[in-house]
């Protein structure tokens, strides 16, 4: 069955560096997604996508958070100035009946 | 915004025992999704069902639309099942969906 691919699985970065986290979907679904799950709680919305656009975003999706679909296929969430608290496991996602996720990528900031 | 409440928070089961997972919404919902986080992180879709009964294998999910609620029956239980079960809910206008607070299952041998 395809896949929703994330890289790096695991990113370690200090306090106020920046990250790119990213995403290879499936394919030609509409509608892609970023969420968040800091440790032991629940799954939280960043953004969501819609024909390379942000069609929507959380409170959470602060300007320090930017999202772009720079080749047609990649998709990627860029975290200008870490923080400590923006330490989580990040989720991409694609909806085609039902949600697909990717297998997250853990950033711990230090 | 729409709350998503699951019952219970937490489960210990014997291996080959039966349990029930809830699942209550606080609006109307479009669409409703089940999941299970593995140990890994890993979310997988276990279920979309916005209405009616489905089953796949040893789990079966039934969602009451109108009366605002979704079950997630898990029989015989293995403990490859061990993990956090996540109801997730399309609601109004949104494509986001809201996640349920989770039930967290362990099942020992």
């Amino acid at each position: 069955e395809p896949e929703v691919t994330q890289t790096p699985s695991h990113q370690v970065t200090q306090m106020g560096q920046e990250v790119i986290l990213r995403c290879v979907p499936i394919s030609n679904h509409l509608y892609f997604y970023w969420y968040r799950q800091i440790l032991g709680q629940k799954v939280e919305f960043l953004v969501s996508f819609y024909n390379n656009e942000i069609s929507e975003k959380s409170e959470i999706f602060d300007d320090q958070f930017s999202v772009e679909r720079p080749d047609g296929s990649n998709f990627t969430l860029k975290i200008r100035s870490t923080k400590l608290e923006d330490s989580a496991m990040y989720f991409c996602a694609e909806e085609d009946y039902g949600y697909t996720f990717g297998s997250g990528t853990r950033l711990t900031v230090v | 915004g729409i709350q998503v409440e699951q019952s219970p928070p937490d489960l210990i089961l014997q291996e080959g025992a039966n349990s029930t997972l809830r699942c209550n919404f606080s609006d109307s919902v479009n669409n409703l999704q089940w999941f299970h986080q593995n140990p890994w992180g890993q979310l997988i879709n276990l279920f979309y069902i916005p209405s009616g009964t489905k089953q796949n294998g040893r789990l079966s999910a039934t969602t009451v639309a109108t009366e605002r609620y979704s079950l997630l029956y898990i029989s015989s239980s293995q403990t490859t099942d061990s993990g956090v079960y996540f109801c997730a809910v399309h609601s109004g206008g949104y494509q986001k969906v809201t996640f349920g607070t989770g039930t967290k299952l362990q099942v020992i041998p």
